[in-house]
């Protein structure tokens, strides 16, 4: 089974609107992280927001939140006020407590922001 | 600029020959990994060092050949590639432990073409 499930291999936006990014997971783990990374055009994975199984709030980063939904097992990243320089490939990703060097990540949402 | 370094950022290569990929990080992180990333696909994890000692082999052929000498430096060495091995090589380096988020940091990746 997919450790990580992100089911919108694409999405659109339109400039200065909110758009939520969905990502489920599988853990039969109580304690683990959550993770969402951006890869622009030119390759690099840039590391948004990060989420632990235990915190009891939703994770924020400027305009990025992360909506935690523990007994649903979703993680999804909301952006606010989308910008034209949010358009690239998102993933989630997710580590479990019993092993720290390995992340597992989801197949991405390839995001388009409009003029 | 994330810290971590790749070179080269892009490397094209016949089936017979050898060449190496490297990576640096600046960032006092005890763990470095290669990922492969092809179209369409989740990030595929190869290689895990953590304090310069291989923690993670993913069943990798054995045409790629991983090397650490210390936490800051690691190699990838290419020979005799396929063509279906030609995709973007992730490097990343972590803090390991129970302090901080132990987030990964990402290099910007060598893209590398098989004929």
């Amino acid at each position: 089974a997919q450790k990580i499930t992100q089911t919108q291999p694409g999405m659109f936006v339109q400039e200065k609107e909110a758009v939520t990014l969905d990502c489920t997971y599988d853990t039969s783990d109580q304690s683990y992280g959550l993770f969402w990374y951006k890869q622009p055009s030119s390759g690099e994975m840039i590391f948004l927001i990060y989420q632990g199984s235990y915190d009891e709030q939703n994770a924020t980063e400027g305009r990025y939140s992360l909506n935690f939904q523990k007994a649903r097992k979703s993680a999804n990243l909301v952006i606010s006020a989308s910008q034209l320089g949010d358009s690239a490939m998102y993933f989630c990703a997710m580590r479990e407590s019993y092993n720290f060097n390995k992340f597992y990540f989801g197949s991405g949402t390839k995001l388009n922001v409009k003029p | 600029e994330t810290g971590v370094t790749q070179t080269p950022r892009h490397l094209v290569m016949g089936m017979t020959n050898k060449k190496s990929l490297k990576c640096e990080q600046h960032l006092g992180h005890n763990a470095m990994y290669w990922y492969k990333q092809s179209a369409k696909k989740p990030l595929e994890l190869m290689f895990v060092y953590n304090f310069k000692e291989q923690t993670e082999n993913n069943s990798v052929p054995s045409r790629f050949s991983p090397e650490c000498p210390n936490s800051s430096h690691l190699f990838l060495h290419l020979h005799t590639l396929q063509p279906e091995d030609s995709a973007l090589y992730l490097c990343a380096s972590s803090r390991t432990g129970r302090l901080g988020t132990g987030e990964l940091f990402f290099g910007e990746g060598s893209r590398l073409t098989v004929l």
